[in-house]
């Protein structure tokens, strides 16, 4: 069955700093795509980073990387040069791409980010 | 500008009646969703329509009911029949025409409170 894990209730950073946000995946089908969201006081989800199960190089966008250990079934989020804006949480998601519709999502991590 | 509206922001409701959550997008995705929200639980999928009337059962569909009459539009009804309805309501869409990632575009929620 597929799993994604955030072990991670919550986590501080000090602005400027880097940050590594854990995901841990389960999953039998071997073609899959990996998400991180954003979730701001507001509420809404933003999506920030995609990585696919074939992809060969770790997907970045701007400050934000992920990376991808596939043998380890894990896509931990690195956030470069934190900024006071990045406080929110920040959710791991799992899509089978076999199956059209069902996305998975960790249970989150709250993140800091301190002055 | 392109997005999803979710109304009402703020909802309260007596045991025993039923409301709807309006969920109205203008980016022409033909797939739809709709997700719960409890704290520490991450996203938990209620129902999901990838075409004008048609829609399937997600994980928690037990007490809830959708419509999908339109392309736009995708209502969720809570009816009296959800035994903990409190929670934040998340709708999403998706595009299923266009290669790329497939992440899902989120509105920014509605909070069903009981009381």
């Amino acid at each position: 069955a597929q799993k994604i894990t955030q072990t991670q209730p919550g986590m501080f950073v000090q602005e400027k700093e880097a940050v590594t946000l854990d995901c841990t995946y389960d999953t039998s089908d071997p073609s899959y795509g990996l998400f991180w969201y954003k979730q701001p006081s507001s509420g809404e989800m933003i999506f920030l980073i995609y990585q696919g199960s074939y992809d060969q190089q770790n997907a970045t966008e701007g400050r934000y990387s992920l990376n991808f250990q596939k043998a380890r079934k894990s896509a931990n989020l690195v956030i470069s040069a934190s900024q006071l804006g990045d406080s929110a949480m920040y959710f791991c998601a799992m899509r089978e791409l076999r199956g059209t519709y069902k996305y998975i999502f960790g249970t989150g991590t709250r993140l800091k980010v301190l002055a | 500008d392109g997005g999803i509206t979710q109304s009402p922001k703020y909802l309260f409701r007596k045991e025993g009646q039923n409301v709807t959550l309006s969920c109205e997008q203008n980016l022409n995705h033909d797939a739809m969703y709709w997700y719960r929200q409890d704290p520490g639980q991450g996203l938990r999928l209620i129902y999901y329509s990838q075409i004008v009337n048609d829609f399937q059962k997600g994980d928690i569909a037990e007490g809830y009911s959708v419509s999908r009459e339109k392309k736009e539009s995708f209502p969720l009804t809570v009816t009296s029949a959800q035994k903990n309805p409190t929670a934040f309501y998340l709708c999403a869409s998706r595009d299923l025409s266009s290669g790329g990632a497939g992440e899902l575009f989120f509105g920014e929620g509605s909070r069903l409170t009981v009381l």
